[in-house]
């Protein structure tokens, strides 16, 4: 596609559920990233995919976090026993690898409401 | 690791007046910054990068941004402020080790009429 979607853009659940996150990045972009930004705070960096897999993941904070790109296109950032604290605004973003600028295009992110 | 610090969280300008958001940098190696523009409910879109191929930048809407290597900073700019300048604005490092943008907490403009 022409930009970076993400769906849902809002999901409200209730704590212990489970939620899955979807990004779609531009077409071709090889690099996909998943950042989460909290009230008031700039974006946060959780994982990292060159093509399929997870090339850097240390920005997940715990196992309940987890994400996946089996094509190397779409990927899913998935939530389990959600926790209020997991409240965020999640943002997705991707990268031409031709590109050696590091210039992030991002997606409109997905506000999830844990309560 | 790469850091980037910005100065003021909250900024507010009059409409015409110049704007001057701050960022300062850390880095071990010569870095590639960016400074994004966030709309009430919208996704980051990309004002302007620095890449070494010149230390001053101009980017969308007016603004632009000049990289110091000697005061690591590389602060954001633009000589008279429009109301829909009003958004969040964000500054970022490259981080090469993992590929990966490095943000900062982010400014507030607001702009008076």
């Amino acid at each position: 596609g022409a930009g970076v979607s993400q769906t849902p853009s809002n999901k409200v659940t209730e704590k212990g559920k489970y939620v899955e996150l979807r990004c779609d990045p531009i077409s071709g972009h090889t690099a996909l990233y998943w950042y989460r930004q909290s009230l008031g705070q700039g974006p946060e960096f959780l994982i990292y995919f060159q093509g399929t897999g997870a090339a850097d993941d240390s920005g997940l904070p715990n196992d309940r976090f987890f994400a996946v790109r089996p094509e190397g296109s779409v990927s899913t950032l998935k939530i389990q026993r959600t926790e209020r604290g997991d409240s965020a605004v999640y943002l997705c973003a991707s990268r031409s690898t031709r590109s050696n600028t590091g210039e992030l295009f991002f997606g409109e992110g997905s506000r999830l409401t844990v309560l | 690791a790469q850091s980037v610090t910005q100065l003021g969280s909250h900024v507010s300008v009059s409409e015409g007046a110049l704007v001057l958001l701050r960022c300062n940098y850390s880095s071990s190696v010569p870095p590639y910054l960016f400074w994004y523009v966030q709309y009430p409910n919208q996704g980051l879109q990309l004002l302007l990068k620095y890449t070494s191929a010149a230390t001053l930048v101009k980017g969308i809407n007016g603004f632009e941004a000049e990289f110091k290597k000697s005061e690591t900073s590389f602060h954001l700019t633009k000589p008279s402020a429009h109301m829909s300048d009003a958004a969040e604005y964000f500054c970022a490092v490259s981080d090469t080790g993992r590929r990966a943008l490095t943000f900062g907490s982010g400014t507030r403009l607001q702009v008076q009429p």
